[in-house]
Protein backbone atom coordinates (compact mmCIF):
# COMPACT_ATOMS: atom_id res chain seq x y z
CA UNK A 1 0.00 0.00 0.00
CA UNK A 2 1.57 3.31 -1.08
CA UNK A 3 2.45 6.13 1.85
CA UNK A 4 3.25 9.35 1.36
CA UNK A 5 5.07 11.07 4.17
CA UNK A 6 6.09 14.74 4.07
CA UNK A 7 8.62 16.44 6.40
CA UNK A 8 8.26 19.03 7.89
CA UNK A 9 4.13 19.57 8.89
CA UNK A 10 4.60 23.27 9.29
CA UNK A 11 7.24 25.44 8.64
CA UNK A 12 7.60 29.05 9.19
CA UNK A 13 9.87 31.40 7.93
CA UNK A 14 11.16 34.95 6.81
CA UNK A 15 10.34 36.85 3.33
CA UNK A 16 13.33 36.04 1.21
CA UNK A 17 14.38 33.10 2.52
CA UNK A 18 14.87 30.05 0.16
CA UNK A 19 13.50 26.86 1.32
CA UNK A 20 12.72 23.08 0.91
CA UNK A 21 9.82 20.63 1.63
CA UNK A 22 10.57 16.51 1.38
CA UNK A 23 7.99 13.79 0.52
CA UNK A 24 8.49 10.95 0.50
CA UNK A 25 7.08 7.49 -0.57
CA UNK A 26 6.76 3.82 0.11
CA UNK A 27 6.16 2.28 -3.70
CA UNK A 28 8.73 3.94 -5.84
CA UNK A 29 7.10 1.91 -8.86
CA UNK A 30 5.18 5.40 -9.77
CA UNK A 31 5.09 7.09 -13.37
CA UNK A 32 4.90 10.33 -12.03
CA UNK A 33 4.26 12.79 -9.10
CA UNK A 34 2.50 15.91 -7.97
CA UNK A 35 2.99 18.94 -6.09
CA UNK A 36 0.14 20.78 -5.28
CA UNK A 37 -1.09 23.81 -3.65
CA UNK A 38 -4.27 24.46 -1.11
CA UNK A 39 -4.93 28.15 0.08
CA UNK A 40 -7.38 28.21 3.13
CA UNK A 41 -10.81 27.48 2.40
CA UNK A 42 -10.06 26.39 -1.25
CA UNK A 43 -9.11 23.63 -3.73
CA UNK A 44 -6.18 22.34 -4.57
CA UNK A 45 -3.87 23.52 -7.71
CA UNK A 46 -1.41 21.51 -9.05
CA UNK A 47 1.93 23.19 -9.33
CA UNK A 48 4.13 20.67 -10.71
CA UNK A 49 4.01 16.89 -12.59
CA UNK A 50 7.10 15.13 -12.30
CA UNK A 51 7.26 12.30 -14.70
CA UNK A 52 9.42 9.27 -13.64
CA UNK A 53 11.58 9.83 -16.34
CA UNK A 54 12.29 13.32 -15.53
CA UNK A 55 14.54 14.37 -12.52
CA UNK A 56 13.29 17.75 -11.96
CA UNK A 57 10.61 20.20 -13.20
CA UNK A 58 10.60 24.19 -12.95
CA UNK A 59 8.25 26.68 -12.71
CA UNK A 60 9.17 30.30 -11.99
CA UNK A 61 10.60 30.15 -8.72
CA UNK A 62 9.60 26.55 -7.45
CA UNK A 63 11.82 23.57 -8.76
CA UNK A 64 10.80 19.93 -7.73
CA UNK A 65 13.14 17.03 -7.70
CA UNK A 66 12.37 13.27 -7.82
CA UNK A 67 14.57 10.45 -6.80
CA UNK A 68 12.61 7.18 -7.89
CA UNK A 69 14.94 4.94 -6.36
CA UNK A 70 15.26 6.30 -2.91
CA UNK A 71 11.56 7.01 -2.95
CA UNK A 72 11.76 10.90 -2.86
CA UNK A 73 10.65 14.51 -3.91
CA UNK A 74 11.70 17.97 -2.68
CA UNK A 75 9.90 20.93 -3.46
CA UNK A 76 12.79 23.67 -3.39
CA UNK A 77 10.91 27.86 -3.68
CA UNK A 78 13.39 30.60 -4.28
CA UNK A 79 13.38 34.26 -2.78
CA UNK A 80 9.46 33.14 -0.92
CA UNK A 81 7.40 35.80 -0.83
CA UNK A 82 4.00 36.39 1.46
CA UNK A 83 1.94 34.78 -1.21
CA UNK A 84 3.39 31.97 -0.97
CA UNK A 85 1.60 30.94 2.35
CA UNK A 86 -0.50 27.92 1.88
CA UNK A 87 0.24 24.34 2.54
CA UNK A 88 1.88 22.06 -0.25
CA UNK A 89 0.75 18.58 -0.60
CA UNK A 90 2.80 15.99 -2.48
CA UNK A 91 0.47 13.45 -4.44
CA UNK A 92 1.90 10.09 -6.30
CA UNK A 93 0.22 6.87 -7.78
CA UNK A 94 -1.20 4.33 -5.71
CA UNK A 95 0.51 1.77 -7.31
CA UNK A 96 2.19 1.61 -11.18
CA UNK A 97 -0.27 2.40 -13.80
CA UNK A 98 -3.12 3.72 -11.02
CA UNK A 99 -5.20 6.84 -11.74
CA UNK A 100 -5.46 7.04 -8.27
CA UNK A 101 -2.95 9.27 -6.14
CA UNK A 102 -2.23 9.04 -2.73
CA UNK A 103 -1.56 12.56 -0.86
CA UNK A 104 0.67 13.16 1.75
CA UNK A 105 -0.73 15.40 4.66
CA UNK A 106 1.03 18.59 3.45
CA UNK A 107 3.23 20.89 4.79
CA UNK A 108 2.21 24.83 6.22
CA UNK A 109 4.05 27.47 4.65
CA UNK A 110 4.06 31.09 6.32
CA UNK A 111 6.21 33.49 4.91
CA UNK A 112 6.51 36.35 6.87
CA UNK A 113 6.93 40.49 5.69
CA UNK B 1 -12.40 28.98 -18.64
CA UNK B 2 -14.66 28.31 -16.10
CA UNK B 3 -13.06 26.34 -13.30
CA UNK B 4 -14.71 23.13 -11.60
CA UNK B 5 -18.04 24.39 -10.06
CA UNK B 6 -19.15 23.01 -6.71
CA UNK B 7 -21.94 23.83 -4.45
CA UNK B 8 -23.09 24.37 -2.05
CA UNK B 9 -19.99 25.65 -0.83
CA UNK B 10 -20.86 25.01 3.18
CA UNK B 11 -23.11 23.26 4.81
CA UNK B 12 -24.36 22.29 8.43
CA UNK B 13 -26.65 19.93 9.65
CA UNK B 14 -27.39 17.59 11.92
CA UNK B 15 -26.45 13.76 12.97
CA UNK B 16 -28.83 11.44 10.37
CA UNK B 17 -30.18 13.91 8.20
CA UNK B 18 -29.32 13.32 4.40
CA UNK B 19 -27.25 15.81 2.20
CA UNK B 20 -25.94 16.35 -1.19
CA UNK B 21 -22.96 18.40 -2.87
CA UNK B 22 -23.16 19.10 -6.77
CA UNK B 23 -20.28 19.38 -9.26
CA UNK B 24 -20.01 20.80 -12.28
CA UNK B 25 -16.40 19.81 -14.60
CA UNK B 26 -14.51 22.00 -16.76
CA UNK B 27 -16.36 21.21 -19.77
CA UNK B 28 -14.61 18.56 -22.25
CA UNK B 29 -12.98 16.54 -18.96
CA UNK B 30 -14.57 13.23 -19.25
CA UNK B 31 -13.24 11.60 -16.00
CA UNK B 32 -14.68 13.06 -12.35
CA UNK B 33 -13.39 12.48 -9.22
CA UNK B 34 -14.53 13.12 -5.25
CA UNK B 35 -12.61 13.39 -2.71
CA UNK B 36 -12.73 13.65 0.95
CA UNK B 37 -10.51 15.75 3.13
CA UNK B 38 -10.54 15.84 6.89
CA UNK B 39 -8.66 18.67 8.79
CA UNK B 40 -4.81 18.18 8.77
CA UNK B 41 -4.98 15.35 6.20
CA UNK B 42 -4.49 15.43 2.50
CA UNK B 43 -7.74 14.05 0.19
CA UNK B 44 -8.45 10.79 0.12
CA UNK B 45 -10.23 9.85 -3.26
CA UNK B 46 -14.11 8.12 -2.53
CA UNK B 47 -14.89 7.55 -6.35
CA UNK B 48 -13.74 8.21 -10.07
CA UNK B 49 -16.19 8.45 -12.70
CA UNK B 50 -14.67 8.17 -16.35
CA UNK B 51 -17.93 9.62 -18.88
CA UNK B 52 -21.01 7.76 -16.63
CA UNK B 53 -18.72 4.76 -15.50
CA UNK B 54 -18.12 4.55 -11.51
CA UNK B 55 -14.70 2.77 -12.27
CA UNK B 56 -13.40 2.97 -8.66
CA UNK B 57 -15.29 3.32 -5.83
CA UNK B 58 -13.36 1.29 -3.47
CA UNK B 59 -13.16 3.71 -0.65
CA UNK B 60 -16.88 4.98 -0.69
CA UNK B 61 -18.89 3.65 1.96
CA UNK B 62 -21.73 2.16 0.29
CA UNK B 63 -23.79 1.74 3.36
CA UNK B 64 -24.81 5.71 3.65
CA UNK B 65 -22.57 7.30 0.58
CA UNK B 66 -24.12 6.99 -2.87
CA UNK B 67 -22.92 8.66 -5.96
CA UNK B 68 -24.38 9.79 -9.71
CA UNK B 69 -22.68 11.12 -12.95
CA UNK B 70 -26.08 11.13 -15.08
CA UNK B 71 -24.66 12.16 -19.08
CA UNK B 72 -21.40 11.73 -18.33
CA UNK B 73 -21.54 15.56 -17.08
CA UNK B 74 -22.23 16.79 -13.71
CA UNK B 75 -22.28 14.54 -10.25
CA UNK B 76 -24.12 14.24 -6.61
CA UNK B 77 -22.83 13.28 -4.22
CA UNK B 78 -25.18 11.98 -1.46
CA UNK B 79 -24.57 10.83 2.25
CA UNK B 80 -27.87 9.48 3.81
CA UNK B 81 -28.15 9.56 6.63
CA UNK B 82 -25.30 11.67 7.57
CA UNK B 83 -22.94 10.94 10.90
CA UNK B 84 -20.87 13.28 12.82
CA UNK B 85 -17.35 11.86 11.68
CA UNK B 86 -18.53 12.96 8.31
CA UNK B 87 -17.22 16.04 8.76
CA UNK B 88 -14.99 16.85 6.54
CA UNK B 89 -14.39 19.21 2.92
CA UNK B 90 -15.90 17.38 0.49
CA UNK B 91 -13.78 17.95 -3.39
CA UNK B 92 -14.44 17.35 -6.73
CA UNK B 93 -11.95 17.24 -9.23
CA UNK B 94 -11.91 16.72 -12.41
CA UNK B 95 -9.60 15.67 -15.71
CA UNK B 96 -9.45 15.10 -19.35
CA UNK B 97 -8.51 11.02 -19.33
CA UNK B 98 -5.39 10.71 -17.56
CA UNK B 99 -4.09 13.94 -17.14
CA UNK B 100 -3.67 16.52 -15.02
CA UNK B 101 -6.56 17.05 -12.20
CA UNK B 102 -8.19 20.26 -11.66
CA UNK B 103 -10.14 20.90 -8.35
CA UNK B 104 -12.65 23.07 -6.93
CA UNK B 105 -13.00 24.66 -4.47
CA UNK B 106 -15.05 22.13 -2.64
CA UNK B 107 -17.62 21.79 0.36
CA UNK B 108 -17.26 21.79 3.65
CA UNK B 109 -19.73 20.12 6.06
CA UNK B 110 -20.30 20.18 9.53
CA UNK B 111 -22.51 17.76 11.18
CA UNK B 112 -23.75 18.03 14.46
Amino acid sequence: KQEVTQIPAALSVPEGENLVLNCSFTDSAIYNLQWFRQDPGKGLTSLLLIQSSQREQTSGRLNASLDKSSGRSTLYIAASQPGDSATYLCAVPSQGGSEKLVFGKGTKLTVNP
Amino acid sequence: EAGVVQSPRYKIIEKKQPVAFWCNPISGHNTLYWYRQNLGQGPELLIRYENEEAVDDSQLPKDRFSAERLKGVDSTLKIQPAELGDSAVYLCASSFRTEKEYFGPGTRLLVL
